[in-house]
């Protein structure tokens, strides 16, 4: 059972467009972190957003934590080709799950040039 | 500096044997976390290793069994396959410290089990 809602679940852009990955859950965590895993290869770690209401920014990659901890998502910027994955949020519940992370099932992203 | 390594990358078996799989955690790195990830799914966090003691387990069976050694690598023991264990497992490892240190999870590249 998957307790991170990930959506949308697919997602077909052109190079150059803009998008956005929403993680959400009813659930409390205490860091939520993004992952990029390609075909054949472990998930990459991309960032931790600790703080309700943190923002961080990778490049074109922007992530928000929700005020509340309960939710996140990621916006790409100006998508390339080399951005295409299969984008994974993962969160450790409050208050005694460090380490245990919880996966949502994924967004797969395809950009075209 | 190697990252998480995992061995072997592709193993196949029949239902009802046992499999050992392997993992090197990152240089510096004392913990090591273990999933399953099915296709189409989200990783599933089967247990973590911790001062060579099992810290915490997800929701498997006690057919999914590990170990982890002096040097903070790690065995991953599954008894009994059934079809349904086909799966690539991944390793995870994190860095020394308590708390959110242990959220911070770097992963090999699995090993892609098939249980025919």
């Amino acid at each position: 059972t998957q307790l991170l809602e990930q959506s949308p679940q697919f997602l077909s852009i052109q190079e150059g467009e803009n998008l956005t990955v929403y993680c959400n859950s009813s659930s409390v965590f205490s860091s939520l972190q993004w992952y990029r895993q390609e075909p054949g290869e472990g998930p990459v770690l991309l960032v931790t957003v600790v703080t309700g209401g943190e923002v961080k920014k990778l490049k074109r990659l922007t992530f928000q934590f929700g005020d509340a901890r309960k939710d996140s998502s990621l916006h790409i910027t100006a998508a390339q080709p080399g951005d295409t994955g299969l984008y994974l949020c993962a969160g450790a519940g409050v208050p005694d799950s460090w380490g245990k992370l919880q996966f949502g099932a994924g967004t797969q992203v395809v950009v075209t040039p | 500096d190697a990252g998480v390594t995992q061995s072997p990358t592709h193993l196949i078996k029949t239902r009802g044997q046992q499999v050992t799989l392997r993992c090197s955690p990152k240089s510096g790195h004392d913990t090591v976390s273990w999933y399953q990830q099915a296709l189409g799914q989200g990783p599933q966090f089967i247990f973590q290793y911790y001062e060579e003691e099992e810290r915490q387990r997800g929701n498997f069976p006690d057919r999914f069994s590990g170990h982890q050694f002096p040097n903070y690598s790690s065995e991953l023991n599954v008894n009994a396959l059934l079809l349904g264990d086909s799966a690539l497992y991944l390793c995870a490892s994190s860095p020394p410290g308590q708390g959110l240190a242990k959220n911070i999870q770097y992963f090999g590249a699995g090993t892609r089990l098939s249980v025919l």
